[in-house]
């Protein structure tokens, strides 16, 4: 149980468009989920906390225009990457939990981002 | 201050021998949570353990254990019995107080078993 999954796998965009990215939680309802970005043989810094039904919280220095994040179901959070640039490139990780877990977060398998 | 600190970017360790992955950590909170993730790369997240800062006895999850020294506050994954598939990244992570909002990754360390 605990699966959650991310679509797409592989994206690459051109420069100036949006991407969008979906997190899912397949067999759990997420009440809390979490966008994480990662670049090249660097750790995960925490981007957005997102609760269903309600505005994202963001981390300090992530912009909150170009970021958008979207939690409209206990299922399913989408982050929008907005007139994405290259140094958006990155590998972008979700996870969730729920009200029943007592200190775990599952991951999804993660989106790598290209903007050329 | 660096919440987590890793300080081996890369070990090698010989397959069935055990390896010791360092973590420190940073945190006045009473109340945290230390965990360890396996990142191979495909770079899914995988979740091998968990202490809390209240659990008196270390963690131990089959092959992985848990070198919890609160008071050198080190946090520190012990690998017994290396096989080849333990290859890959691994991230030590923290929970501060309850909220998961408050939850910082370590720089990581690759780890690569020699056959």
């Amino acid at each position: 149980g605990a699966v959650v999954s991310q679509h797409p796998s592989r994206v690459i965009c051109k420069s100036g468009t949006s991407v969008k990215i979906e997190c899912r939680s397949l067999d759990f309802q997420a009440t809390t989920m979490f966008w994480y970005r990662q670049f090249p043989k660097q750790s995960l810094m925490l981007m957005a906390t997102s609760n269903e039904g309600s505005k994202a919280t963001y981390e300090q220095g992530v912009e909150k225009d170009k970021f958008l994040i979207n939690h409209a179901s206990l299922t399913l959070s989408t982050l929008t990457v907005t007139s994405a640039h290259p140094e958006d490139s990155s590998f972008y990780i979700c996870s969730a939990r729920t009200s029943w877990t007592t200190y775990e977060q599952y991951f999804g398998p993660g989106t790598r981002l290209t903007v050329t | 201050a660096q919440k987590i600190t890793q300080t081996q970017p890369g070990m090698f360790v010989q397959e069935k021998e055990a390896v010791t992955l360092d973590c420190t950590y940073d945190t006045s909170d009473q109340s945290y949570g230390l965990f360890w993730y396996k990142q191979p790369s495909s770079g899914e997240m995988i979740f091998l353990i968990y202490q809390g800062s209240y659990d008196e006895q270390n963690a131990t999850e089959g092959r992985y254990s848990l070198n919890f020294q609160k008071a050198r506050k080190s946090a520190n994954l012990v690998i017994s019995a290396s096989q080849l598939g333990d290859s890959a990244m691994y991230f030590c992570a923290m929970r501060e107080g309850e909220d998961f909002n408050k939850f910082y990754f370590g720089s990581g360390t690759k780890l690569n078993v020699k056959p």
